[in-house]
């Protein structure tokens, strides 16, 4: 069975500074999907960014980048720039492609990383 | 833009009532899912359903059920809540296509007294 883990559970970071958020999984299949989900104190998860495995390049949304290592099954977050407004639990989630119908196809979350903002 | 309700933001119950946790999604999607988010739990799948009136099992059903008459509600029972069952609820839904990402509602924080 496939399992997301992301090994820190909380971290810091000064206002408009980068921070690196973990994530590893552990996976047989080799095609499958990646995503980083943003829950802030709101409460509304919202994804973040998404990654295929089937492509190299990493994925890019502003100012959040992944960092994906299909061999070591790593996927980190980058965040540059950091705003107090990125201050939330983020949450690193996999999803097998070839069985996306059924339970075989739901997503495994890890359990989250709480991300503070100092300014 | 997807839009996904779920009717109450705060819910206080007692022990032994049944609850009924409401949630419609906008985007005509097919899956529909409930979790629960606990601290230090991360999120966990209770029940999902992938076309109306079909349900399965996610990790943790014990103790609930679900209903889907429409493709756009798909509603959480506790046929007779507990107090273990005081949590935070999110319901998703995502369309049919693999690569489709999860689409959340604000939450219900149920507690069970």
């Amino acid at each position: 069975a496939q399992t997301v883990t992301q090994s820190q559970p909380e971290m810091s970071v000064q206002e408009a500074e980068t921070v690196t958020l973990s994530c590893t999984y552990d996976t047989s299949e080799s095609d499958y999907y990646l995503f980083w989900y943003k829950q802030p104190p709101s409460r509304q998860m919202i994804l973040v960014i998404r990654q295929e495995a089937y492509k190299q390049q990493n994925a890019t949304e502003n100012r959040f980048s992944v960092n994906f290592q299909k061999a070591a099954k790593s996927f980190s977050l980058k965040i540059s720039d950091s705003q107090l407004g990125d201050a939330a639990m983020y949450f690193c989630a996999y999803r097998s492609s070839t069985h996306y119908g059924g339970s075989q196809g739901n997503l495994i979350f890890g359990k989250g990383t709480k991300l503070s903002v100092k300014p | 833009d997807v839009k996904v309700t779920q009717s109450s933001r705060y819910l206080v119950k007692r022990t032994g009532e049944k609850v009924f946790l409401e949630c419609v999604q906008d985007m005509d999607h097919e899956n529909m899912f409930w979790y629960r988010q606990d601290p230090g739990l991360g999120l966990r799948l209770i029940y999902f359903s992938y076309d109306v009136k079909m349900k399965e099992k996610g990790d943790i059903p014990e103790g609930y059920s679900v209903s889907r008459e429409k493709k756009e509600r798909f509603s959480l029972i506790l046929e007779s809540a507990s107090t273990n069952q005081t949590s935070m609820y999110l319901c998703a839904s995502r369309g049919a296509l693999s690569g489709s990402p999860l689409h959340f509602g604000n939450g219900t924080r149920l507690t069970v007294t």
